[in-house]
């Protein structure tokens, strides 16, 4: 079955500077990820839209200068939280659809804390 | 804005018992799907029924959907403490594209 691999599951960075998360997937190709933030006990916000080889569609309220995304190539695409601050601790998670079966592939998650 | 709300937003039961949670939407859908969140990890895709089924099972877990009331419900039978998590139900809202939007889920709690 389909295989999605995050990276890294949890990382701590100091205000001011920015991170970097991956999404692959490992067993197929895909053209279009997304990437969803969850606060404790909430449920999981759609944050963009990752298409291979143009831009991102991000959600209303979602700063694109802020979550840059960039999917390079059919099996991997990354978030980048740039200029980080203490209000961006959260978890993030990536998906990718299970094509024709329907339902989606979800990433372990990366949980952000920023100090 | 939220498609699909689950309820209870919070259910403890005793092993062996069984679980039932449900979950409304608002707007026409592709398929409806549930997902099982461990604390602190990612989502496992547990089933997917789509808009022209009633039913479906997959082992312990048996699910409905009405689309005549935008409801699903999820049944987990003979529970164990292992399926303590988070549920969260996810639709595919008949409007074209990819879009999936999630519910704020149950937090399911089996003691052993």
């Amino acid at each position: 079955g389909a295989v999605v691999s995050q990276h890294p599951s949890w990382v701590i960075c100091k205000s001011g500077t920015s991170v970097k998360i991956e999404c692959r997937s490992l067993d197929f190709q895909a053209t279009t990820m997304f990437w969803y933030r969850q606060f404790p006990k909430q449920s999981l916000m759609l944050m963009a839209t990752s298409n291979e080889g143009s831009k991102a569609t991000y959600e209303q309220g979602v700063e694109k200068d802020k979550f840059l995304i960039n999917h390079a190539s059919l099996t991997l695409s990354t978030l980048t939280v740039t200029s980080a601050h203490p209000e961006d601790s959260s978890f993030y998670i990536c998906s990718v659809p299970k094509s024709q079966r329907g339902g989606y592939t979800f990433g372990s998650g990366t949980r952000l804390t920023v100090v | 804005s939220q498609q699909g709300e689950e309820d209870p937003q919070a259910l403890s039961i005793q092993e062996g018992e069984n679980a039932t949670m449900n979950c409304s939407y608002k707007t026409s859908i592709n398929n409806l799907q549930w997902y099982r969140q461990n604390s602190g990890r990612g989502l496992v895709h547990l089933i997917l029924i789509r808009s022209n089924e009633r039913e479906k099972h997959s082992g312990r877990l048996r699910v409905t959907l009405d689309t005549s009331k935008k409801s699903s419900s999820l049944l987990i039978t003979a529970s164990r403490a292992a399926d303590t998590a988070s549920y969260f139900c996810a639709t595919d809202p008949n409007t074209g594209g990819f879009k999936t939007i999630f519910g704020a889920g149950t937090r399911l709690f089996v003691k052993a």
